[in-house]
């Protein structure tokens, strides 16, 4: 079976630090990129950041770039998210997902989520 | 951005749903659909404006291009009570709808 399990998530002060992990199982995880996107309570979904296969090529919302950090261990079938800084406006669950790209390849942003992990809380106060 | 209309929409079971999604620019056929109910992770369901990914029924079909597209969903049935999101994906970053209620009449 295809899934993704988040883990990671808590309570933390603001100015704090997290490390999200996604476990990945059921496919071959260095083929897929993979990304992270967030949502806080009520809201829609919100991308936060992603890489390529290789983890080559990462990109960041400007709303984190420069405070997080995507990563990922093929070796281990896992990606990660460390989070430094956080602000209460990070406050979301934090969903691990895997992506789909299109023709124009992962540069030119070609790429949409196919499969969502369960998520994980990250409550920053 | 993405606008989508309306922020909540009331169907009887059996009635047919329209939900629309807009971009502020031109993004070609690179748009997707996800149904999200109550307490789970968002599902795929339509990408490229109009396929539908596995495993989602007939009923759901997607179309539009340039700026403007459209969810319909044919005979709403009790599971598809649920938040609906649009997702462009013609460039970073990749952005969302605010999401559609499909709730009962």
């Amino acid at each position: 079976e295809v899934q993704l399990l988040e883990s990671g998530g808590g309570l933390v002060q603001p100015g704090g630090s997290l490390r999200l992990s996604c476990a990945a199982s059921g496919f071959t995880f260095f083929n897929y990129a993979m990304t992270w996107v967030r949502q806080a309570p009520g809201k829609g979904p919100e991308w936060v950041s992603a890489l390529s296969g290789s983890g080559g090529s990462i990109f960041y919302a400007d709303s984190v770039k420069g405070r997080f950090t995507i990563s990922r261990d093929n070796s281990k079938n896992m990606l990660h998210l460390q989070m430094n800084g956080l602000r209460a406006e990070d406050t979301a669950v934090y969903y691990c997902a895997k992506l789909r790209i299109g023709v124009r390849g992962i540069l030119g942003g070609d790429t949409y989520v196919d499969l969502w992990g369960r998520g994980t809380l990250v409550a920053v106060s | 951005v993405m606008t989508q209309s309306p922020g909540t929409l009331s169907v009887s079971p059996g009635e047919r749903a329209t939900l629309s999604c807009r971009a502020s620019q031109k993004i070609s056929t690179k748009l997707a659909w996800y149904q999200q109910k109550s307490g789970q992770a968002p599902r795929l369901l339509i990408y490229g404006a109009s396929t539908r990914a596995t495993g989602v029924p007939a009923r759901f079909s997607g179309s539009g291009s340039g700026t403007e597209f459209t969810l319909t969903i044919s005979s709403l049935q009790s599971e598809d009570f649920a938040v609906y999101y649009c997702q462009q994906y013609n460039g970073w970053p990749l952005t969302f709808g605010q999401g559609t209620k499909v709730d009962i009449k």
